[in-house]
């Protein structure tokens, strides 16, 4: 089974803190995803990654940097955290092509 | 006009009955259809995709597509109070990244 790890599943964090949150996926994906979940807003696309070193901005990227090092490893960075990035972040991959992403658990960010 | 539509509920229905979700897409180049399910305060999970007009089945759920009026559906048989979530469209329009434009949500609540 693919798994999608994300090294938190709650965070509080305080206004300007820089914050990193950090994705792991085991299955070799090249495909990795950052989306943040908003009631009434659904999933919207931050960031993703289709390589190493390789980064594209989604559609709501401002505030946001990612990082990815290793091919497992994709993380998002808020550089100053402010209260209107309190949300639930999902991290997904998904294989090179017209695939499926598999999502992690969740982490669920409060920004005070 | 957002990219993926979907009208969200609550839809309620009986146990037993035929539970019928509706998702439109604006882009006509899109590629792939996928049906996420998720439960309250946890992280999507696929239950199917469609690549091809027509109807495709798995167990309770089928999954249609018609490119040609940009609709997308989730039939579910059978409806039981376990499948009471929200439901997910998600649309791939191609290209590279795999990216995935998800709608907002149609919340199920199937009722005893």
């Amino acid at each position: 089974d693919v798994k999608v790890t994300q090294s938190s599943r709650y965070l509080v964090k305080r206004t300007g803190e820089k914050v990193f949150l950090e994705c792991v996926q085991d299955m070799d994906h090249e495909n990795m995803f950052w989306y943040r979940q908003d009631p009434g807003l659904g999933l919207r696309l931050i960031y993703f990654s289709y390589d190493v070193k390789m980064k594209e901005k989604g559609d709501i990227p401002e505030g946001y940097s990612v990082s990815r090092e290793k091919k497992e490893r994709f993380s998002l960075i808020l550089e100053s955290a402010s209260t209107n990035q309190t949300s639930m972040y999902l991290c997904a991959s998904s294989l090179y092509g017209n695939t499926e992403a598999f999502f992690g658990q969740g982490t669920r960010l409060t920004v005070v | 006009q957002k990219e993926v539509e979907q009208n969200s509920g609550p839809l309620s229905v009986p146990e037993g009955a035929i539970a019928s979700l509706n998702c439109t897409y604006s882009d006509r180049g899109s590629q792939s259809f996928f049906w996420y399910r998720q439960y309250s305060g946890k992280s999507p999970e696929l239950i199917m995709f469609i690549y091809s007009n027509g109807d495709k089945e798995d167990g309770r759920f089928t999954a249609q597509l018609n490119k040609a009026s940009q609709y997308v559906s989730l039939l579910i048989r059978d409806s039981q109070p376990s499948d009471s979530a929200t439901y997910l469209c998600a649309v791939n329009k191609g290209g590279g990244g795999n990216k995935l434009t998800f709608g907002t949500g149609t919340q199920l609540k199937v009722e005893l």
